[in-house]
């Protein structure tokens, strides 16, 4: 069945240093999603790519979607200790809903 | 409302018990979704309601589960003869596009 991989599963790093997740898919997505997870918390919608090689920056974070639509991948340049959490990609399911796959999620711990 | 809302948000149940879940989603939402995330783990997709659509509920672990989701709006989940490994967080979201809004969970501990 379709699968969305992240690597890695777990990073811990010192404040001010970058991170860097992964995303794969064994499918072509018609669009992926970023969602952020806070410690005890619920999953909250990050952003969505649609476009092929699209690449979308939210102040330190930056997204990237893969030319061919089955990777992506979130950066962090200089993390903070406010963004620790867990970071999940989500794809839409290939049957055609709107039901998405999700990651199993890269956890970032930051360390002051 | 303007999120959506889930309740209870724990139960501890004993083990045989049924246990019923309730989301109410974001209003005018015409999707919800139903997921478990077990402890330090992944989202794991339960069951989907689309407007008046079957639901899909190809996720739905074994037949002691099951949704409804009533007027397109309220949706409970019902797990019969809880067993140990239901304990997890009961994620619902909701959308209206491509994007979730996901309530706060609901932490179910089978004892």
């Amino acid at each position: 069945g379709q699968q969305v991989m992240q690597i890695p599963q777990y990073q811990h790093v010192q404040e001010g240093e970058d991170f860097t997740t992964y995303c794969n898919s064994s499918t072509t997505l018609s669009n992926i999603q970023w969602y952020k997870q806070r410690p005890g918390g619920h999953p909250v919608f990050l952003i969505q790519l649609v476009k092929s090689g699209e690449v979308k920056k939210q102040k330190r974070l930056t997204f990237q979607f893969g030319e061919a639509k089955k990777n992506s991948s979130l950066h962090i340049t200089a993390t903070q200790t406010t963004d620790v959490g867990t970071y999940f990609c989500a794809g839409p399911n290939s049957g055609g809903y709107n039901k998405l796959i999700f990651g199993a999620g890269t956890r970032l711990a930051v360390h002051p | 409302g303007a999120g959506v809302s889930q309740s209870p948000s724990n139960k501890v149940t004993e083990k045989g018990k049924d246990v019923e879940l309730r989301c109410d989603p974001i209003s005018g939402h015409t999707a919800l979704y139903w997921y478990r995330q077990s402890l330090g783990q992944g989202l794991e997709f339960l069951i989907y309601f689309q407007g008046n659509s079957a639901p899909d509920k190809s996720g739905l672990p074994s037949d002691r589960f099951s949704a409804e989701r009533t007027g397109g709006s309220v949706s409970t989940l019902t797990i019969q003869r809880t067993q140990q490994e239901d304990s997890a967080v009961y994620l619902c979201a909701s959308s209206l596009g491509a994007s979730y809004t996901f309530g706060s969970g609901t932490r179910l501990t089978v004892v």
